[in-house]
């Protein structure tokens, strides 16, 4: 596997149902983010994990929990999610967090419809 | 106003044409700039990183950064019906957070 992997592609989840996302980075970075898509919407950045302690919090609610056990994997604990939660979530890593020049890369995103 | 503001298009020009893409940014003190692109139902994908002012060529791709007028562009030389996507600009505020624009289409037509 190369670069910014993740896991689903795509999940169909009720309201009470919990479930994971799963992202594993491939090229020794020290960053991972999260990041929400909805339609005709800019990304959102959802949260920062920088050397696995999370730097960044954008107001999200808590119906969404996220994960860093190390600096390749980061996870997105959902549960009771509603159907305006619909996106595609897309996971980045980064080199040097902090850096003004630090560049972010995607992975293939997890498209998730909550019915 | 928004922090990174772009023309949603759609953008239609003909192959071969060059393809202007703009982008402006609220915050003074941003310091760097990215371009990305993304097919749809793709993820976003790295075209270019500029940091100081002027041009920043990458074969057909050139950015155009004018931090005075708080102002990015990208322009696609020789555009070819596969560069047809959208087109986001990002801005990195201070060192972890990305700012990204809502994107522009872009569609070449053969």
């Amino acid at each position: 596997e190369t670069g910014v992997t993740q896991t689903p592609r795509h999940l169909v989840m009720g309201m009470t149902n919990k479930k994971s996302l799963k992202c594993e980075q491939h090229l020794g970075h020290n960053a991972m983010y999260w990041y929400k898509q909805s339609a005709k919407k800019p990304l959102e950045l959802m949260f920062v994990y920088s050397l696995e302690e999370r730097v960044e919090n954008n107001s999200v609610p808590s119906r969404f929990s996220p994960e860093c056990p190390n600096s390749s994997h980061l996870f997105l604990h959902l549960h009771t999610l509603q159907p305006e939660d619909s996106a595609l979530y897309l996971c980045a890593s980064s080199l040097v967090p902090g850096s003004s020049t630090d560049t972010q890369y995607f992975g293939p995103g997890t498209r998730l419809t909550v019915l | 106003q928004k922090e990174v503001e772009q023309n949603s298009g759609p953008l239609s020009v003909p192959e071969g044409a060059i393809a202007s893409l703009n982008c402006t940014y609220s915050d003074r003190g941003s310091q760097s700039f990215f371009w990305y692109r993304q097919y749809s139902g793709k993820s976003p994908e790295l075209i270019m990183s500029i940091y100081s002012n002027g041009d920043k060529e990458d074969g057909r791709f050139t950015a155009q950064l004018n931090k005075a007028s708080q102002y990015v562009s990208l322009l696609i030389r020789d555009s070819q019906p596969s560069d047809s996507a959208t087109y986001l600009c990002a801005v990195n505020k201070d060192g972890n957070k990305l700012v990204f624009g809502a994107g522009t289409i872009l569609r070449v037509k053969s």
